[in-house]
């Protein structure tokens, strides 16, 4: 089946440490992106990737990065110089030329810091 | 800037009654889409109804449909004959479309909806 995976589903990670968040799509989508969501806060935007090797920051960038080394894969490193990284994080990913221009979404994961 | 602007937290309707989950945005940008997602206790984001900018006609999926009114900046969703299944966050989104093709997203806080027996 074509989707979004993200994994692993809930992750601990001791202060101090770096963390990758894993995102695969198999759906041949162009473009991808990292949201964090906080209760009460919705959906922000992290990073986002429209074409391989190329990203750019979003709204909330400090203290993440990304890489895009392949088509299908962006996987994303929380360091240890983000203060707060306990939170919900949903990858997605969207067909380039998409009439609708609708972001298809993971099934997330859940990052928390001990 | 955009901002999407939810002002009801949380909200509840009785099965098979009627529910209206309000939402207003601010934008100067003449180029753009608006959608609504649910998001189920399984924290999946499904997308529920979208509306181009462009287009007055509003949109209508099933028992879901919008308001929109472009003069005002509001988008409000419309659910008929509720279900129990309707359970879920529910959050307003605007898509700006950057230049050179790519999009950005920007989410409301969100509206918890309860249906009940």
């Amino acid at each position: 089946d074509g989707g979004i995976t993200q994994s692993p589903k809930y992750l601990f990670r001791k202060e101090g440490q770096n963390v990758t968040l894993s995102c695969e799509q198999n759906l041949n989508h162009d473009a991808m992106y990292w949201y964090r969501q906080d209760p009460g806060q919705g959906l922000r935007l992290i990073y986002y990737s429209q074409i391989v090797n190329d990203f750019q920051k979003g709204d909330i960038a400090e203290g993440y990065s990304v890489s895009r080394e392949k088509k299908e894969s962006f996987p994303l490193t929380v360091t240890s110089a983000q203060k707060n990284p306990t939170a919900f994080y949903l990858c997605a990913s969207r067909k380039d030329r998409d009439a609708y221009n609708e972001q298809f979404f993971g099934p997330g994961t859940r990052l928390t810091v001990l | 800037a955009q901002t999407v602007t939810q002002s009801q937290p949380e909200m509840s309707v009785q099965e098979a009654e009627t529910v209206t989950l309000s939402c207003t945005y601010d934008t100067s940008e003449s180029n753009y889409y608006l959608f609504w997602y649910k998001q189920p206790p399984s924290r999946q984001m499904i997308l529920v109804i979208r509306q181009e900018a462009y287009k007055q006609q509003n949109a209508t999926e099933n028992r879901f449909s919008v308001n929109f009114q472009k003069a005002a900046k509001s988008f409000s969703l419309k659910i008929s004959d509720s279900q129990l299944g309707d359970t879920a966050m529910y959050f307003c989104a605007f898509i700006r479309i950057l230049t050179g093709g790519g999009n950005k997203l920007t989410f409301g806080t969100g509206t918890q909806l309860k249906v009940e027996l």
